[in-house]
């Protein structure tokens, strides 16, 4: 079975300070990893992918198949990095998306 | 391409009533899914289709839940009858398998309020 998990539901930061959401995951096959954002009352966005290993928004995630953990890590917080993150996983034949419960991030000045 | 589209954007009903939501994947896309969206709850899968079939709905709470496929570019989810408890914002999404199906575009959602 597949399962994502977002420890935190609140994280609240200062502008300028890091911020890390965690998210670890738990499935047997070869995983493809996201983070989705959510910003106040619109669609979810696609942020990252782990496979595209690339940088958005000054964001990072690395996927870490040891620690089944695909963090996501932000050196200097905005205030307008304020949302609702969320870690989804897909794996496997039946093409879904397992999505975390969400961390809403608050980025204060 | 506009992206998915959802229709209504808002919701108001009272309990009882029958609601129907719409939704327009994006062109080529040949998996389309419905998520509900609760505080309590966070992001939940209802329903996905590939190619207008219905794949899995062990997702959907109950009868009264129920939706269609039409055509590639159409689908409604129906709630009959509808109670408060339905308060939420549905989420359709799509993706494409042969470019990355595990990536999925959501539409703005439907913001139902069943009072």
């Amino acid at each position: 079975a597949q399962r994502v998990t977002q420890p935190e539901k609140l994280l609240s930061v200062f502008k300028g300070a890091p911020v890390e959401l965690k998210c670890n995951y738990s499935y047997s096959g070869s995983p493809e990893l996201f983070w989705y954002v959510q910003y106040s009352r619109q669609r979810l966005q696609l942020l990252l992918r782990h496979i595209s290993r690339e940088s958005i928004k000054g964001f990072t995630a690395d996927l870490n198949k040891g620690e089944t953990s695909f963090h996501l890590k932000k050196p200097f917080a905005q205030e307008e990095d304020s949302a609702m993150y969320y870690c989804a996983l897909g794996g496997g034949s039946n093409y879904k998306l397992t999505f975390g419960k969400g961390t809403l991030l608050t980025v204060n000045p | 391409d506009a992206g998915v589209i959802q229709s209504p954007r808002h919701e108001v009903t009272e309990m009882g009533q029958e609601v129907t939501l719409r939704c327009k994947p994006i062109s080529g896309h040949d998996y389309l899914f419905w998520y509900r969206q609760t505080m309590m709850r966070g992001l939940e899968l209802l329903i996905y289709f590939n190619n207008n079939v219905p794949i899995d709905d062990s997702g959907m709470p109950e009868d009264r839940f129920s939706a269609k496929m039409p055509n590639a570019s159409f689908s409604t989810l129906k709630i009959q009858p509808s109670e408060p408890r339905d308060s939420a914002v549905y989420f359709c999404a799509s993706s494409s398998a042969p470019t990355g199906h595990y990536e999925q575009y959501f539409g703005p959602g439907t913001r139902l309020t069943v009072t």
